[in-house]
């Protein structure tokens, strides 16, 4: 069973404010990381794929890291905005094409005005 | 808008009944996965389709089956239902059958409910 953590569970941050949050996976197999936004009400949104250690993805003021050998992502945000607060998810893929993604139970992020 | 479609939105039926999820991909994406969301639980993956074909299997229970047809839409079928089975049940698309580098688009689920 594949185990895919994330932390911190939920996180209130005040806007303006910069955050971070961090998912761990099995550093052995790795094939992908993935990121998702979810707000609520909405569907989850692919925010970044990650495949190769070292990799750094950027899209506006959200960025992720991706270190395969120990088995961790990091998040970060920048300048948090009210519309930043939703549930980011991270998801791992061991490959084989035989799995779909297995999910972290995610970080729920309340940007506070 | 994911291009995903997930019908119907909500659903409400009584235990040991059987219900039909249907899910309509992103116009291109071959691949159909389905995912259950319980109560504290992260999305759990239960069945992926690739171009018709049952392609990798998760954590899918034997009352549950799923099939994708010709024209790509795929449909879960859930039988003898539990009160367990209440859930939110997503389908997400993608262009080819592995998840390496390819970002899956989910629909924005099916709340079942299970009286």
């Amino acid at each position: 069973i594949l185990n895919v953590e994330q932390s911190p569970q939920s996180l209130h941050v005040q806007e303006g404010d910069s955050t971070n949050f961090t998912c761990s996976f099995p550093s052995s197999n790795f094939y992908a990381l993935h990121w998702y936004r979810w707000e609520t009400a909405k569907s989850p949104e692919a925010l970044f794929v990650m495949t190769l250690n070292g990799d750094e993805k950027k899209k506006g003021r959200i960025s992720a890291t991706l270190n395969t050998k120990e088995g961790y992502s990091y998040l970060y945000i920048k300048g948090s905005q009210p519309e930043d607060s939703a549930t980011y998810l991270c998801a791992f893929y061991s490959g084989g094409g035989a799995d779909g993604l297995t999910f972290g139970k995610g970080t729920h992020l309340i940007i506070q005005p | 808008d994911s291009g995903v479609t997930q019908t119907p939105k909500h659903l409400i039926t009584a235990t040991g009944q059987r219900v039909t999820l249907r899910c309509s991909p992103r116009s291109g994406d071959l691949s159909v996965y389905w995912y259950q969301q319980s109560l504290d639980q992260g999305l759990q993956f239960l069945i992926q389709y690739y171009n018709g074909e049952e392609r990798a299997k998760g954590n899918i229970l034997e009352r549950f089956s799923a099939q994708q047809f010709p024209d790509l839409h795929s449909e879960l079928n859930l039988s003898s239902l539990e009160l367990g089975d209440s859930a939110l049940y997503f389908c997400a698309s993608s262009v080819d059958g592995g998840a390496r580098n390819t970002e899956a688009f989910f629909g924005q689920g099916t709340r079942l409910t299970v009286v």
